[in-house]
């Protein structure tokens, strides 16, 4: 069975620092792909980064960044330069054949100004 | 090139009524994903289908819950005799055959947040 577990429900950062949100996972499966998704008040599902589980390199998209670990089985996301915009839901979310992606429980994320 | 496009937007229902949800995928894409996602709570997976089949319907409710894509028109998510657990906002998705090269597999709706008086 997969499980994706965020042991944050909320987290609050200042405009233009740096933050860092946790996620962990379990899964007998070799290859699959991880997701982190941005859910605003507007209820939209909007992905923000994705990472196939072969690749060592982690990826990156402009201010957003993760650290995967798959020893480890973690796959954290790091928002540099907050913006008031990056206030929102976030969702990690696991899939290894893409027809059904496991989420975890979410950590709601307040960008101060 | 609209997204996936889903209605109601917001649906009111009292206990003991149906409640029928539409889903129209992206254009080109033949395989459609239900999620429910309860207040304070992740995505969770329902049911997955593609044109005239259901593929995994692992995620679904034993009772009162089924789904449908049919050859024309949009997905629906039936949900018959609602009672108050059913309050939640369902979410669907969409995807193209060829998924692998695409950099988001699965492209979501704006959701139904379902309400049960």
């Amino acid at each position: 069975a997969q499980t994706v577990t965020q042991s944050q429900p909320e987290m609050s950062v200042q405009e233009a620092e740096t933050v860092t949100l946790s996620c962990t996972y379990d899964t007998s499966e070799n290859n699959y792909y991880l997701f982190w998704y941005k859910q605003p008040p507007s209820r939209q599902m909007i992905l923000v980064i994705r990472q196939e589980a072969y690749k060592q390199q982690n990826a990156t998209e402009n201010r957003f960044s993760v650290n995967f670990q798959k020893a480890a089985k973690s796959f954290s996301l790091k928002i540099s330069d907050s913006q008031l915009g990056d206030t929102a839901m976030y969702f990690c979310a696991f899939s290894y054949n893409f027809n059904k992606f496991y989420f975890g429980s979410g950590t709601k994320l307040n960008v101060k100004p | 090139n609209a997204g996936v496009m889903q209605n109601p937007r917001h649906l009111v229902r009292r206990r003991g009524q149906e409640a029928r949800l539409r889903c129209s995928p992206m254009k080109g894409h033949s395989h459609v994903y239900w999620y429910r996602q309860l207040p304070e709570e992740g995505l969770k997976f329902m049911v997955y289908l593609q044109k005239e089949n259901i593929i995994d319907e692992s995620g679904m409710p034993k009772e009162r819950f089924s789904a449908e894509f049919p050859k024309e028109g949009p997905s629906i998510l039936r949900i018959q005799q609602v009672v108050r657990g059913d309050s939640a906002a369902y979410f669907c998705a969409s995807s193209p055959n060829l998924r692998t090269g695409d950099v988001q597999p699965q492209h979501f709706g704006d959701g139904t947040r379902l309400s049960i008086l």
